[in-house]
């Protein structure tokens, strides 16, 4: 799974109560990137990251912040979770300073709000 | 209209048939190309990645790229049981520092039946 981990793996909350999805890689990638999953729409950009306190838009931005004070840490913050933010949110890595533009995938985090 | 179209499916195939999965893509900026496969409440995987116009093989696996029609493909040889899953087609331009952005289609949903 390309050293990536995402925590906590499953999470049912309330409606209007704020939400933290955490990212950590050991790999050492300069990108990191937070994706939603949801039916029909397959998987949208929400917000990335480029470096250590280096973060910008996607596509579906609107009710979530990120912060990065940590190359390995990439967290994603719903501020008052509604219910049409019930999704899998998957975090995604990729280095191409390397030379390499693929993106690797973790294994998801799938939330319920209530 | 999406930027990536993605036939839904389900697809149902014996085992041991060629697999052909599509995408169409409208952004003419897009140059690199992945095809991830994605078991059920799993993370999408790396199958695929191509820069440019033309084919690559690994093992059972073909990706085909044709830029001038906006079109890839996903070509599975002999396929079996184990690669029922969905599979997703996504590609991206260059975000400036080299990073990139990716726009996924819905995913095809594949059975291989025995």
């Amino acid at each position: 799974d390309a050293g990536i981990t995402q925590s906590p793996r499953h999470k049912v909350t309330e409606t209007g109560t704020p939400v933290t999805l955490r990212c950590h890689q050991t790999e050492n990638h300069r990108y990191m990137y937070w994706y939603r999953q949801d039916p029909g729409h397959g998987l949208r950009l929400i917000h990335y990251s480029y470096g250590v306190k280096d973060t910008d838009k996607g596509e579906v931005s609107d009710g979530y912040s990120v912060s990065r004070s940590k190359t390995e840490d990439f967290l994603l913050t719903l501020e008052s979770a509604t219910s049409s933010q019930t999704s899998v949110y998957f975090c995604a890595i990729s280095a191409p300073q390397t030379g390499n533009t693929e993106a690797f995938f973790g294994q998801g985090t799938r939330l319920t709000v209530v | 209209q999406k930027e990536v179209e993605q036939d839904p499916g389900p697809l149902s195939v014996p085992e041991g048939a060629i697999v052909s999965l599509n995408c169409t893509y409208s952004n003419s900026a897009f140059q690199y190309f992945m095809w991830y496969r994605q078991y059920s409440r799993k993370g999408p995987e790396l199958l695929m990645y191509t820069y440019s116009s033309g084919n690559k093989e690994d093992g059972r696996f073909t990706a085909q790229v044709d830029k001038s029609s906006k079109y890839i493909s996903l070509f599975i040889r002999d396929s079996q049981p184990s690669d029922s899953a969905t599979y997703l087609c996504a590609m991206s331009d260059i975000l400036t520092g080299g990073g990139n952005k990716l726009t996924f289609g819905t995913g095809t949903q594949l059975k291989v039946e025995l």
